[in-house]
């Protein structure tokens, strides 16, 4: 099974700011990574898919990198609405696994 | 267009048998592996398991085996999780998706089990 380890858990920011969320992989799997967003009571919502590639519709101050076994998500300039909790996912096979979730809070 | 649809929020004692449904259209059904995740409440997402609708190949999450049943009936594009004996634990939130180079979701299905 792969193992995602996502980090960290927590993040406080502010309004501007630019931050980043890291996952790894225990093995690698490639580009088959996701980042999601989730909002209380919502679907988890695509953000990035094959590593690096902007779903349609997703603000250009996402974006993520990386490939084989570490990833990043990167938010520039942090806006009110991405007060979120986010996930990574791998895709390699078809037995998916999850990041244990980044919750962004205001600082 | 890709959509997954799925059943509505359902609400059973435990002990209770339920199978909930993830209707797919705007793709060729068989072609694609269908994958149900769990987020219970407060917690993160969780692969529960896969299914292929062409060959009914399935794989299940191992902390789970034999709780659960995934299958999918191509005849109706619509593939299923089911289970026979309802705990109070398997209350949350179930989302069917779809294995692609990019991802799409259903809009999840509310299981909530009362003792």
């Amino acid at each position: 099974d792969i193992q995602m380890t996502q980090s960290p858990s927590t993040l406080s920011a502010s309004l501007g700011d630019t931050v980043t969320i890291t996952c790894r992989a225990s093995q690698s799997i490639s580009a088959w990574l996701a980042w999601y967003q989730q909002k209380p009571g919502k679907a988890p919502k695509l953000l990035i898919y094959k590593a690096s590639t902007l779903e349609t519709g997703v603000p250009s101050r996402f974006s993520g990198s990386g490939s084989g076994p570490e990833f990043t998500l990167t938010i520039s300039s942090l806006q009110p609405d991405d007060f979120a909790t986010y996930y990574c996912q791998q895709y390699y096979d078809y037995s998916w696994s999850f990041g244990q979730g980044t919750k962004v809070d205001f600082k | 267009e890709v959509q997954l649809v799925q059943s509505g929020t359902e609400v059973k004692k435990s002990g209770e048998s339920l199978k909930i449904s993830c209707k797919a259209s705007g793709y060729r059904f068989i072609d694609y592996w269908i994958v149900w995740v769990r987020q219970m409440p407060g917690k993160g997402l969780e692969w529960m398991g896969s299914t292929h609708p062409g060959d009914s190949h399935t794989r299940y999450n191992p902390s789970l085996q034999g709780q659960v049943t995934i299958s999918a009936d191509k005849s109706v594009n619509t593939a299923f999780l089911q289970w026979n004996r309802l705990k109070a634990s398997d209350t949350a939130i179930y989302y069917c998706a779809r294995h692609s180079y990019t991802i799409d979701w259903g809009q999840g299905t509310l299981v909530t089990v009362f003792s």
